[in-house]
């Protein structure tokens, strides 16, 4: 099993579609994170969790809509979105706030 | 000012020179820094921390950092084609009450034969 594991792979859905992004991570770490890539952009920090608490929201419009239900997983539920919002989303996981993040494979979202 | 910034490249070197990518950063209260790789279509990894003001070396790959010059770099000796890739800098901030581990938008380095 890889670390960090999200599924799926790649996803294109409709403007009205919801749908859910999931992440799971096997490295016993108690901070997980969603980040959006765009194109020519850096990185961008969405939420994260601690100790399954959500301590960031960073202005995500309310069309996203993160869960954690325990150290080991989380979700991003997605519904309404707009086409700018296709991208690539990479959920991460550190063992501590000050130490190195570890990414999953990413899901690459195209909305139509 | 960004958080963190890089020169998007891309930066091209011959096989076997040194590569030497470049970051800067704004907070001045910063203890904690990454260096990660990503190949095109791939998610990023780590290939580099380094928390001490100096040089921390692994491989062929060494990172430098200036706490005072708020600047870190990265140097790839012997450069090989398969080292062609995006380099991205991130850094721990404290902000808004929390550490948050922000990128730089990356350094594309192409290695030609």
């Amino acid at each position: 099993e890889t670390g960090v594991t999200q599924t799926p792979r790649h996803l294109v859905m409709g403007m009205t579609n919801k749908k859910s992004l999931k992440c799971e991570q096997h490295l016993g770490h108690n901070a997980m994170y969603w980040y959006k890539q765009s194109a020519k952009k850096p990185l961008e920090l969405m939420f994260v969790y601690s100790l399954e608490e959500r301590v960031e929201n960073n202005s995500v419009p309310s069309r996203f809509s993160p869960e954690c239900p325990n150290s080991s997983h989380l979700f991003l539920h997605l519904h309404t979105l707009q086409p700018e919002d296709s991208a690539l989303y990479l959920c991460a996981s550190s063992q501590a706030w000050n130490t190195e993040a570890f990414f999953g494979q990413g899901t690459r979202l195209t909305v139509v | 000012q960004k958080e963190v910034e890089q020169n998007s490249g891309p930066l091209s070197v011959p096989e076997g020179a040194i590569a030497s990518l470049n970051c800067t950063y704004s907070d001045r209260g910063s203890q904690s820094f990454f260096w990660y790789r990503q190949y095109s279509g791939k998610s990023p990894e780590l290939i580099m921390f380094i928390y001490s003001n100096g040089d921390k070396e692994d491989g062929r790959f060494t990172a430098q950092l200036n706490k005072a010059s708020q600047y870190v770099s990265l140097l790839i000796r012997d450069s090989q084609p398969s080292d062609s890739a995006t380099y991205l800098c991130a850094v721990i901030m404290f902000s808004g009450g929390y550490n948050k581990l922000i990128f730089g938008a990356g350094t594309r380095l192409a290695v030609h034969p």
